[in-house]
């Protein structure tokens, strides 16, 4: 398995509340994902990094944002979580674009009260 | 409509039946996925392909990039392969990828 870890795993918040989701990895690859799961979408993409401090917006960015000053860590943040926010979030990394597998994170478990 | 499209959405079979999923898609592609997603939700990558045929154990994958559509075949189908499969496309960009909303299957004993 990549290594490749999620933190928190599970976490209950109020709405109005600032987030904060680490990705974790030890395998090098230059590109990180941040994805949500909900039921009735496929996953879906929040953002995205090519590598240390380049970051792009996926499909569904509105009230997210992201970081990654390390090569190994991609953090994603909502800055005043919001009951629709209610997600999982799943991270994956891959050594190459698309046209590459990609690795998936276990999934952060996310409810906004 | 989506991108990516999944069918069935939902799939029951009794265990030793062959299943088949499929996927189509509306865009131009460089590589298509295949991904599982365990009950307990972990994913993982199954296939990737851009061409022909891919195997491995019981499961088959193909691609008719013509046709736009791509099909998961399950051999001798056992419980354990009761899961969410997921099928995903990278565009000619190739930076991403757009997911299906997945197919799940059940496999009774």
């Amino acid at each position: 398995d990549a290594g490749i870890t999620q933190s928190p795993r599970h976490k209950v918040t109020e709405t109005g509340t600032p987030v904060t989701l680490r990705c974790h990895q030890t395998e090098n690859h230059r590109y990180m994902y941040w994805y949500r799961q909900d039921p009735g979408h496929g996953l879906r993409l929040i953002h995205y990094s090519y590598g240390v401090k380049d970051t792009d917006k996926g499909e569904v960015s509105d009230g997210y944002s992201v970081s990654r000053s390390k090569t190994e860590d991609f953090l994603l943040t909502l800055e005043s979580a919001t009951s629709s926010q209610t997600s999982v979030y799943f991270c994956a990394i891959s050594d190459q674009a698309g046209t590459h597998t990609q690795y998936f994170g276990p999934g952060t478990r996310l409810t906004v009260l | 409509k989506n991108e990516v499209e999944q069918s069935p959405q939902n799939l029951t079979a009794q265990e030793g039946e062959f299943i088949t999923i499929n996927c189509s898609y509306s865009v131009g592609i460089s590589a298509l996925h295949w991904l599982q997603q365990h009950p307990g939700g972990g994913i993982v990558s199954l296939f990737m392909l851009s061409s022909g045929k891919k195997k491995h154990g019981r499961l088959i994958a193909t691609i008719n990039i013509q046709e736009k559509h791509s099909s998961l075949h399950i051999t001798a189908s056992h419980p354990r392969d009761s899961a969410v499969y997921i099928c995903a496309v990278s565009g000619t960009s190739g930076s991403r990828l757009t997911f299906g909303e997945g197919t799940q299957l059940t496999v009774n004993p």
